[in-house]
Order: structure tokens, then C-alpha cells, then sequence
């Protein structure tokens, strides 16, 4: 159980362009889901804490109107890359929270690779 | 700020070698630690957990524990399989940070027949 999803696995952009990913947790109902962004040989870095039916919660240094996060139900978030740049090119990877765990366990998505070209 | 610092890799290993992966972390409050696996083509998955000193988390062959006095966390196993082939990540929740995880930069173990 506690599979997440995203969507897609890899997209390939024009620069100005916008691209939106998606997180789906889809046996769980997740309040909270978390974007990360990954460079290579690197760890994961979080952007942003998603909850349900409220804005999102941005890191230091992160551009909120860059990107763009909306978690408009239990099962689903998705991430914006706005007027995307290639400095925007990244592994971007989405984990969901599991509603009433005494613990912080995250579980996680497979990632989407965004080029920006 | 919290962060964690993992030995630097690849590592390269025989099959039934023993394994340790080395985990070390600055925290401000008293935070739980964790092991996540990354396999090829998935995502991360909890591997084990300790939530308080001396506290020893295991799964699959796997042990690491909680040394608050060395600030440490490393992973052990004593004989690897090939199919234990994957990237491994060391985390921290800082419970007075809304129970963000950090992570180190992730190590990757290759596991040869």
C-alpha cells in the first residue's frame, strides 16, 4: 500500500514555456504531500510543504509565483514550473504524508525529469 | 540549520560483503532518523527508523542505530545480495521543524555477482 504517483516521468520543454507535474497518492489520503527538487549526485531539497485546501508553504529561496503549487483534493497535487528556464532543469520528486501517522514517514513518488531546452 | 553528511561513494561490493554506510547529522532539537532506498526506476522507500537514542532500526538485513553521543546513524549489514543494488539515503525530522525530512546527498551501492 501507500503507492504515489507522478506524471509525467520525463517532460522536455521549450524555455517560456509552462509545464505542470502531477501527484497522485492513490491508495491513501494524503493531507499533506512535499515537493522536492534533485540535482545531480546531490540530495533531495525540499521547495515546498502542500496542504489540502490552503496555500503552500515555501522554502527560503524558493519562488512561490515560479512555482506554482495547488492541492485541491486528498489525492492530488501538482507543481507548475512557470516560464520555464533551463537552470529549471532538475529531478523534481513529490512525497504524501500518511493521514494520522504518529511519525513523520513520507512516501514517495518516482520523480519526473524536466528539460528545459 | 539541520543537515546530514553521508560518505561519500559509489561503493562497490561483492556479493555476501558486509556494508556500512556512514551517517552523521547536525540538529538544533532531538530529531528522528531514517534510512530510505532509492532502487532503479522508483521511488524512495522507508528502509528503517530510530526515534530516540540508542534506538535500533532493522529491516531486510539491515541495522542502523540511534548514537545521539557520536551524532550518528550508520547502516550495517553483514552479507549484501545483489538485488541490495540501489542508492541510499540518510534523513532527518526535526520535530520542532513541522517534521520536514533533510537529506544527505544519497550514496549509491553496486552489488557484483
Amino acid at each position: 500500500g501507500a503507492v504515489v504517483s507522478q506524471h509525467p516521468s520525463w517532460v522536455i520543454c521549450k524555455s517560456g514555456t509552462s509545464v505542470k507535474i502531477e501527484c497522485r497518492s492513490l491508495d491513501f489520503q494524503a493531507t499533506t504531500m512535499f515537493w522536492y527538487r534533485q540535482f545531480p549526485k546531490q540530495s533531495l531539497m525540499l521547495m515546498a510543504t502542500s496542504n489540502e485546501g490552503s496555500k503552500a508553504t515555501y522554502e527560503q529561496g524558493v519562488e512561490k509565483d515560479k512555482f506554482l503549487i495547488n492541492h485541491a483534493s486528498l489525492t492530488l497535487s501538482t507543481l507548475t514550473v512557470t516560464s520555464a528556464h533551463p537552470e529549471d532543469s532538475s529531478f523534481y520528486i513529490c512525497s504524501a504524508r500518511v493521514l494520522g501517522q504518529s511519525y513523520n514517514e513520507q512516501f514517495f513518488g518516482p520523480g519526473t525529469r524536466l528539460t528545459v531546452l | 540549520g539541520d543537515s546530514v553528511t553521508q560518505m561519500e561513494g559509489p561503493v562497490t561490493l561483492s556479493e555476501e560483503a558486509f556494508l556500512t554506510i556512514n551517517c552523521t547529522y547536525t540538529a538544533t532539537g532531538y530529531p528522528s532518523l531514517f534510512w530510505y532506498v532509492q532502487y532503479p526506476g522508483e521511488g524512495l522507500q522507508l528502509l528503517l527508523k530510530a526515534t530516540k537514542a540508542d534506538d535500533k532500526g532493522s529491516n531486510k538485513g539491515f541495522e542502523a542505530t540511534y548514537r545521539k553521543e557520536t551524532t550518528s546513524f550508520h547502516l550495517e549489514k553483514g552479507s549484501v545480495q545483489v538485488s541490495d543494488s540501489a542508492v541510499y539515503f540518510c534523513a532527518l525530522s526535526d520535530p520542532g521543524a513541522n517534521s520536514k525530512l533533510t537529506f544527505g546527498k544519497g550514496i549509491t551501492l553496486s552489488v557484483r555477482p
